[in-house]
């Protein structure tokens, strides 16, 4: 079955304990990222990744981080977490070239920094 | 960068009535449009997109349409159910060429038994 899968589903953390929260696709597919969504503000790209080894930041890429070693993984890094990135997360993945430009989507890491 | 409006408050309708959702957008007229359906606390799931160049798509009881001279866009459901109670976001890509999605902030519909 294609799937984006992220692990953890829920966190509860204290503030600067560091915290990775992982995205796999089984798709093959090119293009991945991150978004986090809070009431009122919809869907705000956080870091996204065109291919292995290719990252950029998104409109609120302060305070996190990613890595794209492998085509499948594409982790969320909160080195030092603060209340304000307590928020919803999602990643996301497409092909590049596709017909429908299609972005399939995790279920989301509810993530609780105290 | 593009900006795009959806109307922030809820739509009730009854069942069996048509629903109509406006995503509308400034700046550039993109290639194309999607939209995607969103349940509380999951995943959004792709439904259409349709192409600067299409007027109008369909897909079983759901119809887009897309004006760039308006520079808007319009999802219907024709028939809705109580189970059509979801959000419903627009994307469109970031700038002309771009495979990056900005998306609206999405309307919630309600259709009531």
């Amino acid at each position: 079955e294609a799937q984006v899968t992220q692990n953890p589903r829920y966190l509860i953390t204290v503030t600067g304990k560091k915290l990775t929260v992982t995205c796999s696709q089984n798709m093959n597919h090119e293009y991945m990222s991150w978004y986090r969504q809070d009431p009122g503000l919809g869907l705000r790209q956080i870091y996204y990744s065109m291919n292995v080894e290719v990252t950029d930041k998104g409109d609120v890429p302060e305070g996190y981080k990613v890595s794209r070693k492998e085509k499948r993984n594409f982790p969320l890094i909160l080195e030092s977490p603060s209340p304000n990135q307590t928020s919803l997360y999602f990643c996301a993945s497409r092909l590049l070239g596709g017909q429908t430009g299609e972005l399939f989507f995790g279920e989301g890491s509810r993530l609780t920094v105290l | 960068s593009q900006k795009i409006e959806q109307n922030s408050e809820a739509l009730n309708i009854q069942e069996g009535k048509t629903a109509t959702l406006t995503c509308n957008y400034t700046n550039y007229s993109p290639a194309y449009l999607q939209w995607y359906r969103q349940d509380p606390g999951r995943g959004p799931v792709f439904l259409l997109l349709i192409r600067e160049n299409e007027k109008e798509k369909r897909k079983e009881r759901l119809k887009v349409t897309f004006d760039t001279t308006l520079k808007q866009s319009l999802f219907h459901i024709t028939a809705s159910q109580p189970a059509d109670s979801a959000t419903y976001l627009c994307a469109l890509p970031e700038s002309g060429g771009s495979y990056i999605p900005t998306f609206g902030r999405g309307t919630s519909l309600i259709v009531h038994p």
